[in-house]
Parts: structure tokens; C-alpha cells; sequence
């Protein structure tokens, strides 16, 4: 089942922050976000693990809401870097085959 | 470079031929994905491997491809008799065989089929 990413696209100004949000209607073990930029392999940003906390590095992090089986990445303070689009891959057993959202395109402008 | 490397990084094919991609894992890494991305969407597993073990193949997955990692280390992707539906990008990604399983994704391997 693809997890539902929203927004699918959104446009800020250099310093503006965003939520990008990820749900399943199944039951989750765990979500991971990557960001692509264009021709360019997805990047992997962090993994969220059932039962685990809130990641996060820099200005970029995430939430994992078990009950609402819901991802939240939170972009604070945007920088032109950040541009790109923004994926979940979702995982309901400890396998490691990732099933994928469709993504969330991020333009961030001077 | 220790990364995820792909070969080749663009393949053209007439539709009816056969192509093989391969793929170099990260060194210490044991398993071994395969994905299938499309414009405009996300990444869409096909299969992957634990060591030489191919633990899982996607019902989505016709019975023209099929991949292969017969030392535990590269991998190769092949697809035979292709058709125009199967142009894409080919991405590989590797992790250790431990959880959480951290993918890390190669260049990918553009398919064009006319």
C-alpha cells in the first residue's frame, strides 16, 4: 500500500520553514525520507523507527506518529540546498523493501 | 569513491532486445536492492538481495526480468525481450544486512526503449 505524501509541491522563500507529511493505512515498523534532486539518485535523510524518537540533524527533522501510522518531516529555515523533491519509503516489517510515496517537490527561492 | 556504483548510466534498446545493467554495492554492505523509478514518482521496489539470497521478488515484477548476485557482491539486472514500458530510470541501493537497513542509492541506469 503507497503511503500518501502531502503536500505534492511547495514553494517558500530562503528562511521559511516546512512540513512535509507522510501517511499509511497500514501499520508501520518504520519510515525513511530521502531527498532527489533532479537526475540525481535519492539521498538518504533519516529513518524513524516504530517505538523510537523524533531524529533529526541540522535544521531538518522528523516525527513518527504511531498511532496515525503518519511521518512529519519539518524543514526549519530553508536554505536554496534544500530544493529537491522529498520521499518517504515506508516499511511494515523489518525487511527492508521499501514501498515509496510519491513525493513532494520542494523549491526553495532567494 | 565508496558509494553505489551503476554501469551503464544511460542504455538505449530497441524494443524485442535484451539489457543488463550492473551494480557495485558499498563494500561492506550485504544486501542489495533493486528498484524502478518513472518520471514524476516515487522509487518502486522490484527485488533484493541478502549475501547471494534473493529473499524477495515483487508480484509487480514480470517473469522478464530477472536479477542476479552470484558472488554476494555485484549484482546484475536483466531484462529480456523489452518493451517500451519498461523505460526508466534502474536505481540499486545497498545497506547492511542489520537493521534499520539504511539504504544508500547508486546513480541509477537510464533505460530508453524505442
Amino acid at each position: 500500500q503507497q503511503p500518501v505524501q502531502s503536500p505534492q509541491a511547495v514553494i517558500l522563500r530562503e528562511g521559511e520553514d516546512a512540513v512535509i507529511n507522510c501517511s499509511s493505512s497500514k501499520a508501520l515498523y518504520s519510515v525513511h525520507w530521502y531527498r532527489q534532486k533532479h537526475g540525481e539518485a535519492p539521498v538518504f535523510l533519516m529513518i524513524l523507527l516504530k517505538g523510537g524518537e523524533q531524529k533529526g540533524h541540522d535544521k531538518i527533522s522528523a516525527s513518527f506518529n504511531e498511532k496515525k501510522q503518519q511521518s512529519s518531516l519539518y524543514l526549519t529555515a530553508s536554505q536554496l540546498s534544500y530544493s529537491g523533491t522529498y520521499f518517504c519509503g515506508t516499511e511494515r516489517g523489518s525487511q527492508g523493501n521499501l514501498i515509496f510515496g510519491k513525493g513532494t517537490k520542494l523549491s526553495v527561492k532567494p | 569513491d565508496t558509494g553505489v556504483s551503476q554501469d551503464p548510466r544511460h542504455k538505449i534498446t530497441k524494443r524485442g532486445q535484451n539489457v543488463t545493467f550492473r551494480c557495485d554495492p558499498i563494500s561492506e554492505h550485504n544486501r542489495l536492492y533493486w528498484y524502478r523509478q518513472t518520471l514524476g514518482q516515487g522509487p518502486e521496489f522490484l527485488t533484493y538481495f541478502q549475501n547471494e539470497a534473493q529473499l524477495e521478488k515483487s508480484r509487480l515484477l514480470s517473469d522478464r526480468f530477472s536479477a542476479e548476485r552470484p558472488k554476494g557482491s555485484f549484482s546484475t539486472l536483466e531484462i529480456q525481450r523489452t518493451e517500451q514500458g519498461d523505460s526508466a530510470m534502474y536505481l540499486c541501493a545497498s545497506s547492511y544486512a542489520e537493521g534499520p537497513y539504511e539504504q544508500y542509492f547508486g546513480p541509477g541506469t537510464r533505460l530508453t526503449v524505442t
